[in-house]
């Protein structure tokens, strides 16, 4: 199946500062990708939808000038989290999206970036 | 604004037991994913169901798409503690290129 590749897993980082979280689809062209937050023990909570080559479209409620996201090249989105804080703490997961004719649309998830604001 | 009820909340059972995942809408989808979710992971997608009734197994685990294309069904048989994780309904197409995600079930399969 498709590979989509999310990095870093994991980071920690001072109130403050800011946080550049890359989402690569490693075996297909996505021209559209999805960024999620989760709580825990809940569902995704979608962020905005990244669109190569244009602007982000970001979900009532959601800071976009706080959640930078980026989608120069049709295998790579990024999302910067800009001076973070605790609050930002959170699961953060992206999507990239695959229609295919007579199998209808999929979602191929990256394994997620767990942020700790200190 | 569209919107897929997932039922239970939360499922606690015995290894060997059956359990059945609900996801309910008013609204007609082009199709509905299930994922699995693990603690610390990506959901990770199961299947993928489009045509009304259509019905898909996987192993101990089936899934059912409903006639009017607004509601499925996950149901594994004999359950086993690997079965344990966040189970994820989301269905597409009625609101452009964008999945809406019902709330999630927790299964937990004791040994």
């Amino acid at each position: 199946g498709a590979v989509v590749s999310q990095h870093p897993s994991w980071v920690i980082c001072k109130s403050g500062t800011s946080v550049k979280i890359e989402c690569r689809s490693l075996d297909f062209q996505a021209t559209t990708m999805f960024w999620y937050r989760q709580f825990p023990k809940q569902s995704l909570m979608l962020m905005a939808t990244s669109n190569e080559g244009s602007k982000a479209t970001y979900e009532q409620g959601v800071e976009k000038d706080k959640f930078l996201i980026n989608h120069a090249s049709l295998t790579l989105s990024t999302l910067t989290v800009t001076s973070a804080h605790p609050e930002d703490s959170s699961f953060y997961i992206c999507s990239a999206y695959l229609r295919t004719a007579g199998k209808g649309e999929k979602l191929f998830f990256g394994s997620g970036t767990q942020l700790s604001v200190l | 604004t569209q919107l897929l009820e997932q039922s239970p909340q939360f499922l606690s059972i015995q290894e060997g037991e059956n359990l059945t995942v609900y996801c309910n809408s008013s609204s007609v989808f082009s199709s509905l994913q299930w994922y699995r979710q693990e603690p610390g992971e990506g959901p990770v997608l199961l299947v993928t169901v489009v045509t009304g009734g259509e019905v898909k197994k996987l192993k101990r685990l089936t899934f059912q798409f409903g006639d009017a294309r607004k509601d499925s069904s996950l149901h594994i048989t004999a359950a086993q503690p690997g079965d344990t994780g966040l189970y994820l309904c989301a269905g597409g197409g009625a609101a452009g290129n964008k999945l809406t995600f019902g709330g999630g079930t927790r299964v937990l399969v004791k040994p």
